[in-house]
């Protein structure tokens, strides 16, 4: 069974402080994203890494894709109030069929 | 706005109740998805349909029914549900259904089973 383990699950900062949530598996993944969700809504896609190694860059937001595809990190700097939400990463498969494996998620408070 | 619409956002129901749960996309997408969102479990994936075929089911009980009259449209239709259903089902949709595509979730429908 292919598990995506996130870490933290729960993460309060203060506004300005810089964060890394981790994205793990034993599993190899075709590409991965991550999504923020907000109370009430449902996911929006923040990005998707393809290529081992793979590091993007959102404005203050950096993402990172393992060299073996089996973990991904999500690094914020300087954290702002509007960055509150439960951040998910998912996997998908390199089998080609049709499933996408989400994360245990990161519920991420940013106190002003 | 993401372009994928759920209705109800939120609905109440007995043990003994049918309600149907809607997700309209418009985004010309030919996949569509039924995901349960529980707390503290992850994303769970429900239902796949590609061209208006199912194509993943991953073992959920009979009491939920999927139903996919055209690529736009996804239905899922309860009865005798049980109050651990309760959860947030979310819709999403994505140009086909490889893995990899971008998915486009709803809002979601927030589902209470007294």
């Amino acid at each position: 069974t292919q598990l995506l383990e996130q870490s933290p699950q729960f993460l309060s900062i203060q506004e300005g402080e810089n964060l890394t949530v981790y994205c793990n598996s034993s599993s190899v993944f075709s590409s991965l994203q991550w999504y923020r969700q907000e109370p009430g809504e449902g996911p929006v896609l923040l990005v998707t890494v393809v290529t081992g190694g793979e590091v993007k860059k959102l404005k203050r937001l950096t993402f990172q894709f393992g060299d073996a595809r089996k973990d991904s990190s999500l690094h914020i700097t300087a954290a702002q109030t509007g960055d509150t939400g439960l951040y998910l990463c998912a996997g998908a498969t390199t089998s080609g069929t049709y499933k996408y494996i989400f994360g245990t998620g990161t519920r991420l408070k940013v106190l002003a | 706005e993401t372009g994928v619409t759920q209705t109800p956002r939120h609905l109440v129901m007995g043990m003994t109740n049918k309600k149907s749960l809607k997700c309209e996309q418009h985004l010309g997408h030919n996949a569509m998805y039924w995901y349960k969102q529980s707390a503290k479990k992850p994303l769970e994936l429900m239902f796949v349909y590609s061209l208006e075929e199912r194509v993943e089911n991953n073992s959920v009980p009979s009491r939920f029914s999927p139903e996919c009259p055209n690529s736009s449209h996804l239905f899922l239709h309860l009865h005798t549900l049980q109050p651990e259903d309760s959860a947030l089902y979310l819709c999403a949709s994505s140009q086909d259904g490889r893995g990899g595509n971008i998915q486009y979730f709803g809002a979601g429908t927030r589902l209470s089973v007294l």
